[in-house]
């Protein structure tokens, strides 16, 4: 049972560049997210989908665009990559109950646009 | 929106002692408050929760308490042991929303031997 699984690990762009970070999970999830994680500003969401089929904005969605492929994978994309989008890059899952349920995070994509 | 403020950002005990981390959150409608672990190089993983209904939580070493009127959760790690060392989330969610949860900023703990 991998749990949330992410890839690539690390990356490195070339400002506008554009690249898909993928994720996918395995424990039947309704709702999956993105979060962006930068030093002493804690998980930040980009965007969410509730269920198979919506996707919303979060907190920080300028620069990115998101796919719910299927109700396992959901992915994230930069389409003109910049600095300020240098971080480490989290996908979570959870049942979806309304937010009221435990949230199962991959290992990280560290993101690095020079 | 919510917002959740946690402090503080870094904390060093010694073996053995206490460890208090406090978060303050704005949004009186929330009712689920999950407390993370993030090891070094790790996506955060689930240590505790408490939900609006309960005061108090204890899960062997790890306590966190809820204090609804005055909008504020702590988490509280007895016995610090050096694998304690990690930093923790605290967080925050209402049950009317699909957006999960705002996380505070962060607490980088340390045990020291």
């Amino acid at each position: 049972n991998a749990g949330v699984t992410q890839t690539p690990k690390f990356q490195v762009l070339k400002t506008g560049q554009s690249m898909t970070l993928q994720c996918a999970q395995d424990m039947n999830h309704n709702s999956m997210y993105w979060y962006r994680q930068d030093p002493g500003m804690g998980l930040r969401l980009i965007y969410y989908s509730a269920s198979e089929g919506t996707t919303d904005k979060g907190e920080v969605p300028n620069g990115y665009n998101v796919s719910r492929l299927n109700k396992r994978e959901f992915s994230l994309r930069l389409e003109s990559a910049a600095p300020s989008q240098t971080s480490v890059y989290f996908c979570a899952s959870s049942l979806g109950q309304g937010g009221n349920t435990e949230a199962f995070f991959g290992q990280g994509t560290r993101l690095t646009v020079v | 929106g919510e917002n959740v403020e946690q402090h503080p950002s870094t904390l060093s005990v010694q073996e053995g002692d206490s460890a208090v981390i406090k978060c303050t959150y704005s949004d009186s409608a929330s009712n689920y408050f999950p407390w993370y672990k993030q090891e070094l190089g790790k996506g955060p993983q689930l240590i505790i929760d408490i939900r609006s209904n309960v005061g108090e939580k204890k899960d062997q070493r790890i306590a966190v308490t809820l204090n609804k009127t005055a909008k504020h959760f702590s988490l509280h790690i007895t016995e610090t042991q050096p694998e304690d060392s990690a930093v923790y989330f605290c967080a925050a969610s209402y049950s009317g929303s699909a957006r999960q949860l705002t996380f505070g900023s962060g607490t980088q703990l340390t045990v020291l031997p």
